[in-house]
């Protein structure tokens, strides 16, 4: 089967920097990608790593390594608005469906 | 540029009753998906449209059906509605079918 692991929750408090972990088990892999989303709001996209390394944006970068099916999402000098859940999702194959995690639930306090 | 739109943007029904749900992709967008979410747990992939042509299909019953239309909307049909189909049903637009989707707001489905 698929699936894709991701810790629950994670706290933090303003300023400082948090890892969200994913690892993911696909046949096949087409790519990974984060997305951020506020209580009751629609996923935001944040990122996407089709190949090794980090991809940075702002105070927010993504790294994957696909020999260990292994990705995190780094946030930076964190913010009370980047309080929020963040999935990761994988895409197997060309033309198959994103498989999204459970998500992480981000508290940020001042 | 306007994002994804969907309606409504709530609904309630009672067991046994149909539903259409309504998306409108970003300009330029060919492919649609929609995904179930029920609270604490992830998207969960229902189907994906591209081109008017269904290209993929989520483990959902045959009660769930959708369609695209020419100008690349999207309705998705539940029928014979039960309490567990209660959830926030979101749209997904992307140029084509294996590039970055972007969500629309969702209708927060509630089944009584």
């Amino acid at each position: 089967g698929q699936s894709l692991e991701q810790p629950s929750e994670v706290t933090a408090v303003e300023g400082a920097i948090v890892q969200i972990n994913c690892t993911y088990q696909t046949s096949g892999f087409y790519g990974l990608s984060w997305y951020q989303q506020h209580d009751g709001g629609a996923p935001t996209f944040l990122s996407y790593n089709a190949l090794d390394g980090l991809e940075e944006t702002g105070r927010f970068s993504s790294f994957l390594s696909r020999s260990d099916s292994y990705g995190y999402l780094l946030l930076q000098e964190l913010q009370m608005k980047d309080s929020a859940s963040y999935f990761c999702a994988v895409k197997g194959q060309a033309g198959t469906a994103l498989i999204f995690g459970k998500g992480t639930t981000l508290s940020v306090s001042s | 540029d306007a994002g994804v739109t969907q309606s409504p943007t709530h609904l309630i029904k009672t067991r046994g009753q149909q539903v259409t749900l309504r998306c409108s992709p970003i300009s330029g967008h060919k492919s649609v998906s929609w995904y179930q979410q029920v609270l604490g747990q992830g998207p969960q992939f229902i189907f994906q449209y591209y081109e008017k042509e269904e290209r993929g299909r989520g483990n959902f019953p045959d009660r769930f059906s959708a369609r695209q239309f020419p100008n690349y909307s999207s309705e998705l049909n539940v029928n014979a509605l039960l309490l567990g189909d209660s959830a926030l049903y979101l749209c997904a637009s992307s140029p084509g079918p294996d590039e970055t989707q972007y969500f629309g707001p969702g209708t927060r489905l509630l089944v009584l």
